[in-house]
């Protein structure tokens, strides 16, 4: 079955860091680009960071340049969301998705992230 | 790297037509013709159902359509259903491995 689960949300203090994972299977996960989406309380969908599947290239948006860091370990199928210095604007469900052929055809169900002051 | 413009909401009675607009600029919508358009049902996962401005996803019934203009991009959906009721997201690609989603519009079936 192909699946993408994510893991690693709770809840966090302001400037705090966290690392979310999101586990992949079903699929050639080492092949293709992969993505985080997130979706703040009453917002629409984010678009944050895509990396390639053998890690050599990454695309991130402005607002979490420098603070976020998508990492992968293709031996675990395994995405990852590194973030520091966390605001509270920085609330959200996290989605991992695949990229593929210009569109994001598989998502995880996604896991939350509240930072709290 | 602004969101794309979507109106907030659109409504129809069942069975009939309508249209959510895409608008972003020449950078993205109106440089790539890497559309794609999902539909999210809150607490569940996104789902995409046009990708490459107007092929439809395997499974997604023809009542769905893509279309763009210059800069803006259309969803349509016709034969309005109450399943059909959801948020709809566009997103483009911008070049530099970045991508963008539009504001998001939700669908009301009256």
């Amino acid at each position: 079955e192909v699946q993408l689960v994510e893991s690693g949300g709770g809840l966090v203090q302001l400037g705090g860091s966290l690392r979310l994972s999101c586990v992949a299977s079903g699929f050639m996960f080492s092949r293709d680009w992969m993505a985080w989406v997130r979706q703040a309380p009453g917002k629409g969908l984010e678009w944050l960071a895509m990396i390639r599947g053998d890690g050599n290239e990454r695309g991130s948006v402005d607002s979490v340049e420098g603070r976020f860091t998508i990492s992968r370990d293709n031996a675990k199928n395994s995405l990852y969301l590194q973030m520091n210095n966390l605001r509270a604007e920085d609330t959200a469900v996290y989605y991992c998705t695949r990229g593929w052929l210009g569109t994001f055809d598989i998502w995880g169900q996604g896991t939350m992230l509240t930072v709290s002051s | 790297q602004s969101a794309l413009t979507q109106p907030r909401s659109v409504s129809g009675s069942p069975g009939q037509s309508v249209t959510i607009s895409c608008n972003g600029t020449s950078s993205d919508v109106g440089a790539y013709n890497y559309i794609s358009w999902y539909q999210h049902h809150p607490g569940k996962a996104p789902k995409d159902i046009i990708c490459d401005v107007t092929k439809r996803l395997s499974g997604v019934p023809d009542r769905f359509s893509g279309s763009k203009s210059g800069s803006t991009a259309s969803l349509t959906i016709s034969g309005l259903r109450a399943d059909d009721e959801a948020d709809y997201y566009c997103s483009s690609y911008a070049g530099s491995n970045i991508y963008v989603f539009g504001t998001g519009t939700k669908v009301t079936v009256l």
